[in-house]
């Protein structure tokens, strides 16, 4: 059974400062892994998305990393906002069969950015 | 716009009632899914369903239904079976085919047993 897990569970920082977050997956048949951020008593956001045979994904001051051999993947925050305040969860995508599509979950990482 | 529609937004349920969530979208998805969220957890599957008249087990299925007889709705009820069913719920849809296909969530709904 896939276990996700995600290090640390909780973050807090200076705005201005770069910062990683970090995912662990137990199988590494995924399909792709995608973070998210959820603001608080909202839905989830999808933020970056990375294939299987990707090594990373950029979006504006993101950066998502994923060595599929090792079951890792790290996001990168570069020059961190009080905006960036959410928390943050990584999902991966099982591959094929009757699972199509089912996503499993780590239990995120909850980032303050202070001012 | 296109999206994913939750509610009601805030649900509470007496002691032995069925509740249900109802989960719409117009983003002409394939797949849609129940997740739910505990204080300071993850997310976990309840049920998904791929087509119409369709639908499978989650990890947490136990107390909970659902049906798909639209391609855009899939509702999910909440039966006096289930313990402890205060949460937040998420309902999410994917369309198939393609590569880097993008799950999309509604913006949840709160149930609180009173």
């Amino acid at each position: 059974k896939q276990e996700v897990t995600q290090i640390p569970a909780a973050l807090s920082v200076p705005e201005g400062e770069n910062l990683v977050l970090n995912c662990s997956f137990t199988d590494s048949a995924i399909y792709n892994l995608q973070w998210f951020r959820q603001d608080p008593g909202k839905g989830l956001t999808s933020l970056l998305l990375i294939q299987s045979s990707q090594r990373e994904q950029t979006s504006g001051r993101l950066n998502a990393s994923l060595d599929k051999s090792s079951g890792r993947s790290t996001l990168y925050i570069a020059a961190s906002q009080p905006g960036d305040s959410a928390t943050y969860l990584c999902a991966v995508r099982e591959v094929g069969g009757t699972s199509y599509g089912k996503l499993t979950f780590g239990q995120g990482t909850i980032l303050t950015v202070h001012p | 716009d296109g999206g994913i529609t939750q509610s009601p937004k805030y649900l509470f349920r007496k002691e032995g009632q069925n509740v249900t969530l109802s989960c719409e979208q117009n983003l002409n998805h394939d797949a849609m899914y129940w997740y739910r969220q505990d204080p300071g957890q993850g997310l976990r599957l309840i049920y998904y369903s791929q087509i119409v008249n369709d639908f499978q087990k989650g990890d947490i299925a136990e107390g909970y239904s659902v049906s798909r007889e639209k391609k855009e709705s899939f509702p999910l009820t909440v039966t006096s079976a289930q313990k402890n069913p205060t949460a937040f719920y998420l309902c999410a849809s994917i369309v198939f085919g393609g590569a880097g296909n993008t799950i999309y969530f509604g913006e949840g709904s709160w149930l609180t047993v009173v």
